[in-house]
């Protein structure tokens, strides 16, 4: 079975901390997403990449920033977690560039 | 730049009732997908829609697709409490971000019995 694989479900991190949120993907897909979901917003494109190394922003990309090293892996980073961030972070990959994603469980994080 | 509305984004329905949600988009695009979530769980695919005109249907749902309306409708027949989700749809966006989705803000439907 296809999988994408964020490491934790739940996080809780204090204001001004560096955070990684992990996502991991076993289908060798070209492509990894990160999106957020709040209530009211549907789910809205921080970062995303379409090989390893490459990044391209999304939406709403500050306060984030990202890191491809290997294909099978896609970080997003807070460099200085803010309330604000408070929220559902989705990630998802896709074998080309026409949609078909494959969303991972998602990480709530909350920022205290 | 491409912004997909859907409508409603809350519907209350009674059991055995028929409705539809809307999903329009902005600019020109040939490839919608429909996902429903569950509280507190991740996004499951339910169908993709690759053409004008095209129909796709499972059991009590059924999506269409008029890429000249620029508008997908999701029908929902005769609705039991399983299908009581978020739905959303997402549009791919072919332009400065080629193949990435963008999402509407969602259906929340709650069927009661």
């Amino acid at each position: 079975d296809v999988k994408v694989t964020q490491s934790s479900r739940y996080l809780v991190k204090r204001t001004g901390e560096k955070v990684f949120l992990e996502c991991v993907q076993d289908m060798d897909h070209e492509n990894m997403f990160w999106y957020r979901q709040d209530p009211g917003l549907g789910l809205r494109l921080i970062y995303f990449s379409y090989d390893v190394k490459m990044k391209e922003k999304g939406d709403i990309p500050e306060g984030y920033s990202v890191s491809r090293e290997k294909k099978e892996r896609f970080s997003l980073i807070l460099e200085s977690a803010s309330t604000n961030q408070t929220s559902m972070y989705l990630c998802a990959s896709s074998p080309d560039r026409g949609g078909g994603y494959t969303f991972g469980s998602g990480t709530r994080l909350t920022v205290v | 730049e491409l912004k997909v509305e859907q409508n409603p984004l809350f519907l209350s329905m009674q059991e055995g009732k028929n409705y539809t949600i809307y999903c329009n988009y902005s600019t020109t695009s040939d490839r919608l997908y429909w996902y429903r979530q569950d509280p507190g769980k991740s996004l499951e695919s339910l169908f993709v829609l690759l053409s004008n005109g095209a129909v796709k249907q499972e059991g009590r749902l059924m999506a269409s697709l008029d890429t000249k309306a620029r508008l997908s409708t999701l029908h929902i027949t005769a609705a039991v409490h399983d299908l009581s989700a978020t739905y959303f749809c997402a549009v791919l966006n072919y332009g400065g971000s080629q193949g990435n989705l963008i999402f509407g803000k969602g259906t929340k439907l709650s069927v009661k019995p």
